[in-house]
């Protein structure tokens, strides 16, 4: 069984510091990894994905996320956070296929302070 | 180029009175589909998805129903609504997991 996990569901930096939120797997295959951003009263949005190619994938609006095996980790960052970066973000892992699902995290919150 | 259209934005229901939200996706086609949940504090919760026509998998035994009548559309249901119903719902679809989802912008379901 696959699952997610992110640490902390709450996350307060200040605009221009880095942003880090963590999130580890559990797969007993070679997963599928997903970062999504949801704004308030919005749907989920795709930053990024990884599938198997470069462990290092960027994202959209300057996010990027590190795949690394040994640690079962896919943690989200950006050098410098702005206000408009505040925002709940999920991950979620999957195997891939027509008939897997995917599995989310519960999710981080993300507040930016000016 | 695909897209996912859901509605309503936003409803306000009594307890006891039915519910419907629709969800259809254009562009594309035999898309897995999806319907989620947002409570509170609970993050996303998977309540139904369809790999077909009239092929429903219920992920959570609740209060809730789903059809998928046709191919690009898949309809939330329920015949009384509860307090507990309450949340933000979201349709999702894809054609493959390994692609991740698009989701709709979603319905604001207020039980009162």
């Amino acid at each position: 069984a696959q699952s997610v996990t992110q640490l902390g569901s709450h996350v307060s930096v200040s605009e221009g510091a880095l942003v880090l939120l963590r999130c580890n797997y559990s797969s007993s295959v070679p997963p599928y990894l997903f970062w999504y951003v949801q704004y308030p009263n919005q749907g989920l949005q795709l930053l990024l994905k990884y599938t198997s190619a470069a462990t290092l994938v960027k994202g959209i609006n300057g996010f990027e996320a590190e795949f690394k095996k040994s640690e079962t980790s896919f943690h989200l960052t950006k050098p410098s956070a702005h206000m408009s970066d505040a925002a709940e973000y999920f991950c979620a892992v999957t195997s891939g296929g027509s008939q897997g699902n995917l599995i989310f995290g519960k999710g981080t919150k993300l507040s930016v302070k000016p | 180029s695909q897209t996912i259209h859901q509605w309503p934005a936003t409803l306000v229901q009594p307890v006891g009175s039915p519910l419907s939200l629709e969800c259809t996706v254009e562009g594309t086609s035999n898309p897995n589909l999806y319907w989620y949940r947002q409570a509170a504090g609970r993050g996303l919760q998977l309540l139904f998805y369809s790999v077909g026509i009239g092929q429903i998998s219920s992920e959570v035994p609740q209060n809730l129903s789903a059809s998928r009548p046709q191919d690009r559309q898949f309809i939330l249901s329920s015949k009384k609504l509860l307090l507990s119903d309450s949340g933000f719902y979201l349709c999702a679809w894809t054609l493959g997991s390994g692609m991740g989802y698009t989701f709709g912008s979603g319905t604001r379901l207020t039980v009162v």
